[in-house]
């Protein structure tokens, strides 16, 4: 059973604080992960992917990837109102033949406030 | 590209009636996945087609669901008959050929289901 965990939350932070948001999967055959953001009432985006060990920045948002933990990290420096959103983790193996499902987490709520 | 287009955006429908979901997925993508999500499971994989073909339909709840895609550009997603418990949030999402890069996950607007 593929596993994708995060902690549901909510993170509250401050505006202008750093949110750091945590994610593990149970696939070592993982290659791709990803965070999408959802607002509330609508559907989740994209806003980070990453594929390599190390970090991967993109504005205010710095994703970070350790495969021998398992572990993968969302950064948002900065963080504003905006941000306040639910946080999914997904991870997905690269492999073809029928086994190229990505796995969800449920998400971690985050609230910045002003 | 005017990304992954789904049908009805909200649904409001008997208990007992036939509820089908449409979607059409990004140009040029082989996959494409049939997602549920609801406060209590989060989001769910229903089922997922490859190149128009049922890879994995383990997700679907029960003989009452079933997913076709008779073509690349559009695929369906039916209860029958719907009952209460299916209410929730649908979503339908493609992505571009296996592979460690270009493989991101696109979702539609999703199809939110009330069934009283």
């Amino acid at each position: 059973q593929k596993e994708v965990e995060q902690n549901s939350g909510p993170l509250s932070v401050p505006e202008g604080a750093i949110a750091s948001l945590n994610c593990t999967y149970s696939d070592r055959g993982s290659q791709s992960f990803f965070w999408y953001r959802q607002y509330s009432g609508k559907s989740p985006e994209l806003i980070m992917s990453i594929y390599s060990n190390g970090d991967k920045e993109d504005g205010r948002f710095t994703a970070q990837l350790n495969k021998a933990s398992q572990y993968v990290s969302l950064l948002i420096r900065d963080s504003q109102p905006s941000d306040s959103a639910t946080y999914l983790c997904a991870a997905r193996t690269g492999a073809s033949g029928g086994s190229y499902i990505p796995t969800f987490g449920r998400g971690t709520s985050l609230i910045v406030h002003p | 590209d005017a990304g992954v287009i789904q049908s009805p955006r909200h649904e409001v429908t008997e208990m007992g009636q036939e509820v089908t979901l449409r979607c059409k997925p990004i140009s040029g993508h082989d996959y494409l996945f049939w997602y549920r999500q609801t406060m209590m499971r989060g989001l769910e994989l229903l089922i997922y087609f490859n190149n128009n073909v049922p890879i994995d339909d383990s997700g679907m709840p029960e003989d009452r669901f079933s997913a076709k895609m008779p073509n690349a550009s559009f695929s369906t997603l039916k209860i029958q008959p719907s009952e209460p418990r299916d209410s929730a949030v649908y979503f339908c999402a493609s992505s571009g050929p296996s592979g460690v890069t270009g493989n991101t996950i696109y979702f539609g607007e999703g199809s939110w289901l009330t069934v009283v």
